[in-house]
This record gives C-alpha cells, structure tokens and sequence, in this order.
C-alpha cells in the first residue's frame, strides 16, 4: 500500500536555526513527489515538485531533495513568517492522478 | 492569472440536509481532484474529473459525488450529512492530472 511518513510531527525553531523535514515514502512507482506549505484555515500552497532521486529544488529559504525512499525539505536561517505545516504528497504511477498526503509538519519559528 | 476559487467558503448545515459545494479551477486546467481535511485523517482524495468525466474515486462512500461542466467547473454533494462530514474541503486543479495539483482556499463544512 502506497504510504506518506513525515517526521517530526512539529518542529520548534528559533529565528535563523536551520533544520530539516523529513518525508519517507512507500509507493509501487513514484510519479512524482510534491511539497505544499498550508497556513491556518487556508488551502495548501504549491512549493514543489521532485521527480526523479538526486533531483534537487530551491526557493528562497527553503531546498527540496528526494532520494529513492525519502525527501527532505532543508529551511535556512527561517524567519517567523516560515511558520507553517509542510506536507509532502506522492502520485504514483498507477491509473490513479490522485495525491497521498502524509499528516504533515507543524513547523514554529520564534523571533 | 487567477488561482483556484471555492464558495462558498464556510457553510454550517444540519445531520440529513445535503451540502453541494462549487470549484473554479485556474483557466486551461481541466482536471479537478477533490480531498477532504480533518484533523484526524488529514488529507484524503475524493475524486477527480477531467473533460466532464469522473476518472478516480476515493474511498468514501457513495453519498459523496461531483460533477464536472464543459468550462471545467466543478461541484461536489454530499448527501444525508453525517457529523463526521464535517471537515474542509480542498479543490485542486492541474493541466490534465499528471502535473502539479494547485489548491483552492477550501470549503469549511460544520455539520451540527
């Protein structure tokens, strides 16, 4: 069964503290992997997509890498306002374009 | 170019009544997946439509069912609500499935 791990489940950082998230995955033939970012009482927020292991993405702050079993999200030197849950998702290669969440990181950075 | 739309936004409705809840997707998308957010389950996938027509379905049951219109507008209706109905409604919408899925604001149902 396709499955989404992500650790820790919250993650307490001071202002500029860097750290990582970590999503570990089970899934028949990965299709891609993505990285959303939802705020409180909002709709997640596209951060990226990985599809093959080595592959790396950055954006400001935050850099994405996958392996063949997980990805990590890097976060250097974040400020308050990357406080956040992060949710990794996979879709697999199946007839399926459907997304599997795993429960997420509540990520708090304080000043 | 404007992201995905959801109304309405907030919706509190009674055990029994039925609920249909509305998706924009971005224009040119024409696949819509709809998932449902609770705490204790967090994100699961409804079901998804592209061209009109239903290609997956989630594990819910069958009081939970959409449509989709020819400009890729989609609703979904849940029938005969349940407490446990009671969650926020994501849309997604992508090119056609395979790409990236960008979410809507959601749809936060209460059911009393």
């Amino acid at each position: 069964e396709d499955q989404v791990t992500q650790s820790p489940e919250a993650l307490r950082l001071q202002e500029g503290e860097s750290s990582s998230l970590n999503c570990s995955y089970t899934v028949s033939g990965l299709r891609g992997l993505f990285w959303y970012r939802q705020d409180p009482g909002k709709g997640p927020e596209f951060l990226f997509t990985l599809y093959s292991a080595g592959e790396e993405k950055e954006k400001e702050r935050l850099k994405a890498t996958l392996t063949k079993k997980e990805s990590f999200l890097h976060i250097t030197a974040p400020k308050p306002e990357d406080s956040a849950t992060y949710l990794c998702a996979v879709q697999a290669w199946d007839s399926s374009y459907k997304l599997i969440f795993g429960s997420g990181t509540r990520l708090l950075v304080r000043p | 170019k404007a992201g995905v739309t959801q109304t309405p936004r907030y919706l509190i409705k009674t055990r029994g009544q039925q609920v249909t809840l509305s998706c924009s997707p971005i224009s040119g998308h024409r696949s819509v997946s709809w998932y449902q957010q609770t705490p204790g389950q967090g994100l699961q996938f409804l079901f998804e439509y592209f061209s009109e027509t239903q290609r997956n379905k989630g594990n819910f049951p069958g009081r939970f069912s959409g449509r989709q219109f020819s400009n890729s507008r989609s609703e979904m209706n849940v029938s005969t609500l349940e407490l446990g109905d009671s969650a926020l409604y994501l849309c997604a919408s992508s090119l056609d499935g395979e790409e990236t899925q960008y979410f809507g604001p959601g749809t936060r149902l209460l059911v009393l």
